[in-house]
């Protein structure tokens, strides 16, 4: 168990809807990064956020915004939603914003668009 | 090209084998490395950590990175059927707010 929670487990929606996954970092852990995981993309970095504070940004859509709550918790919103948005988001949490801090992730949310 | 690959697999070992993964990369500037590993439905789980240069070792496993031919290995000894996940490599540089770059990974399938 890594100690990263993430909600719901899976997600099941249609094109045009709005959803929220949400995501719990380790005790003690400060950042909070975003990714999705497609079949042909791989782990796609979205968005990083420390201490309640958007720090660097990936390939995010403009559809998709993320933010950190003062308890550190962190949602992502995804928007007008698309086929091809259909994949596993990840949540990973580090203790600090430095490189040289490992990243464990939780075991995200499936996302299923019909 | 692509920042970093890594072979897909998938890869296919009896039990009791040596199993080698590769990645290659472009960026000059990545200064650590990790493995992880990634169970069918989980999440990406950190195996190994290394900095810079050298070998690390941890038990079954063996992280190598050799910086002059933008090249790490992951080696796994005395491979079991519980192995059996995707392994996936990634790398960050030190300056600035830089995120992990991951490898697609490989698909391994440790046969008992």
């Amino acid at each position: 168990d890594s100690g990263v929670t993430q909600t719901p487990k899976h997600l099941i929606t249609a094109t045009g809807q709005r959803v929220t996954l949400r995501c719990s970092p380790r005790s003690g852990d400060l950042s909070v990064y975003w990714y999705q995981q497609s079949l042909d993309q791989g782990l796609q970095f979205l968005i990083q956020y420390y201490n309640g504070e958007e720090r660097a940004k990936g390939n995010i859509l403009e559809r998709f915004s993320a933010q950190q709550f003062p308890d550190l918790h962190s949602e992502l919103n995804l928007s007008s939603l698309e086929l091809g948005d259909s994949a596993l988001y990840f949540c990973a949490s580090s203790a600090t914003v430095l490189a040289d801090q490992p990243q464990h992730f939780g075991d995200g949310t499936r996302l299923s668009i019909l | 090209q692509k920042e970093v690959e890594q072979d897909p697999g998938p890869l296919s070992v009896p039990e009791g084998a040596i199993v080698s993964l590769n990645c290659t990369y472009s960026n000059s500037a990545f200064q650590y490395f990790m493995w992880y590993r990634q169970y069918s439905r989980k999440g990406p789980e950190l195996l190994m950590y290394t900095y810079s240069s050298g070998n690390k070792e941890d038990g079954r496993f063996t992280a190598q990175v050799d910086k002059s031919s933008k090249y790490i290995s992951l080696f796994i000894r005395d491979s079991q059927p519980s192995d059996s996940a995707t392994y996936l490599c990634a790398m960050s540089s030190p300056s600035g707010n830089t995120p992990l770059v991951f490898g697609k990974g490989t698909r391994l399938s440790v046969i008992a």
